[in-house]
């Protein structure tokens, strides 16, 4: 299978500073970049994608960035709030059909 | 929620039985996908559909086979369950072609 791999499998920040949590990837022909959340006990809930030519894309306090020369895919989130404690996971996708998915990393949001 | 819930949510077995997951969707759409998860290995594609009788595999396949008769249903059976497929298993829909994938719930599922 593809080799998509999270950095850090924890991550602590305090309420309030900013989150970044970082990703690499290994297949040049992937077509979408998607970043998840998950909460314990429930599905993945998707967040945000980024196509390949693109190389940053916004959301709701959300900012993806996408470096297709290290193959590098980052997350970053403003101003973390305690409800942002999860597992986050990135994920790619080459022909839409078949998604493969990172081990993920849990963000835990100090008060 | 996407309209996704699978059944059952919890199941225990003992090895050598057969199991049936079901995922259910009530937005029509046309991609359907069963993962399993389990830790240290991340979200693992098992199989998917790209239309009603239209399935193919994923990476980890071995030891499952799945149904699509009706575009709403996508059914993941164990012919003859073991412990490794001990796991919680999702049931995903794309709405389009791009990046944006929906998860159900979940079914965790014991292989005693």
């Amino acid at each position: 299978g593809e080799n998509v791999g999270l950095h850090l499998p924890t991550l602590s920040v305090q309420e309030g500073d900013n989150s970044i949590i970082n990703c690499a990837y290994s297949n040049s022909a992937s077509d979408y970049f998607i970043w998840y959340k998950q909460e314990s006990g429930k599905g993945p809930q998707f967040i945000i994608d980024i196509r390949s030519n693109m190389d940053k894309r916004q959301g709701q306090r959300v900012t993806v960035l996408l470096n297709k020369t290290v193959k590098h895919l980052s997350l970053q989130i403003a101003a973390t709030q305690p409800g942002d404690s999860a597992v986050y996971f990135c994920a790619e996708t080459i022909t839409g059909n078949q998604f493969y998915f990172g081990t993920g990393t849990s963000l835990t949001v100090i008060p | 929620d996407a309209g996704i819930t699978q059944s059952p949510r919890h199941k225990v077995t003992e090895t050598g039985t057969p199991v049936t997951l079901r995922c259910h969707q009530t937005e029509n759409h046309r991609y359907m996908y069963w993962y399993r998860q389990d830790p240290g290995h991340g979200l693992r594609l098992i199989h998917y559909s790209y239309g009603v009788k239209d399935t193919d595999k994923g990476e980890v396949s071995d030891g499952y086979s799945v149904s699509r008769s009706k575009t709403e249903d996508f059914l993941l059976t164990l012919e003859s369950a073991t412990s490794s497929q001990t796991s919680v298993y999702f049931c995903a829909i794309t709405p389009s072609g791009g990046g944006e994938q929906y998860f159900g719930p979940g079914t965790r599922l014991t292989v005693t």
